[in-house]
């Protein structure tokens, strides 16, 4: 098994341009989550998912869009990218069930910039 | 809503040495989960260790145990034996037990000395 992969692995935005990262999960796990990390700071929840064709904002959701379209995929979208997105973007996963530990499960990571 | 506080931005300790992490957390609910994370340099997070609440004792995992007071609201990480492989910036997080959602600190850096 591959775990959770992120595509690409870095990025370099203009300010205004557009993009989607995608997380890729093969555990067949029901929740998804994107979380996004800055300098210093722990992680904090974008969105997250918990089953196909949902969404729902996490802590920080403002300026991204989500899609679930796939169980196995989970995509986050910047419509007009700001320098305040510059941070790293990380992909996890969890099946609740699963001996109800809730541990999830996190993805490498991609490296955002934004000029 | 639930926050995590992570009150030491940066450890060091000699190698074979004990090292202790604090963590303290707010919430209102009576069930729940508590994790540390461990990110190394590769950025990856690991999961180190897990405590649920409804359980009295203290989670261990080989050099890795906790000191989880609930009434307190402390969940502390002690490091046995520290080994140059545990480098890293550690995360205490928190979710509900039906809401899943992680709630992370600001982290700790740790720095294990030859």
């Amino acid at each position: 098994n591959a775990g959770v992969t992120q595509t690409p692995k870095f990025r370099v935005l203009k300010t205004g341009q557009s993009m989607t990262l995608l997380c890729a999960q093969d555990m067949n796990h029901e929740y998804m989550y994107w979380y996004r990390q800055d300098p210093g700071m722990g992680l904090r929840l974008i969105h997250y998912s918990v089953g196909e064709g949902t969404t729902a904002k996490g802590e920080v959701p403002d300026g991204y869009n989500v899609s679930r379209l796939k169980k196995q995929n989970f995509l986050l979208g910047l419509e007009s990218a700001a320098p305040s997105q510059t941070s790293v973007y990380f992909c996890a996963s969890s099946y609740p069930a699963v001996a109800l530990s809730y541990e999830q499960y996190f993805g490498p990571g991609t490296r955002l910039t934004v000029t | 809503a639930q926050t995590v506080t992570q009150s030491q931005p940066e450890m060091s300790v000699q190698e074979a040495e004990t090292v202790t992490l604090s963590c303290t957390y707010d919430t209102s609910e009576n069930n729940y989960y508590l994790f540390w994370y461990k990110q190394p340099p590769s950025r990856q997070m690991i999961l180190v260790i897990r405590q649920e609440a409804y359980k009295q004792q203290n989670a261990t995992e080989n050099r890795f145990s906790v000191n989880f007071q609930k009434a307190a609201k402390s969940f502390s990480l002690k490091i046995s034996d520290s080994q140059l492989g545990d480098t890293a910036m550690y995360f205490c997080a928190f979710t509900k037990a039906a809401g899943n959602k992680l709630t992370f600190g600001g982290g700790t850096r740790v720095l294990v000395k030859p």
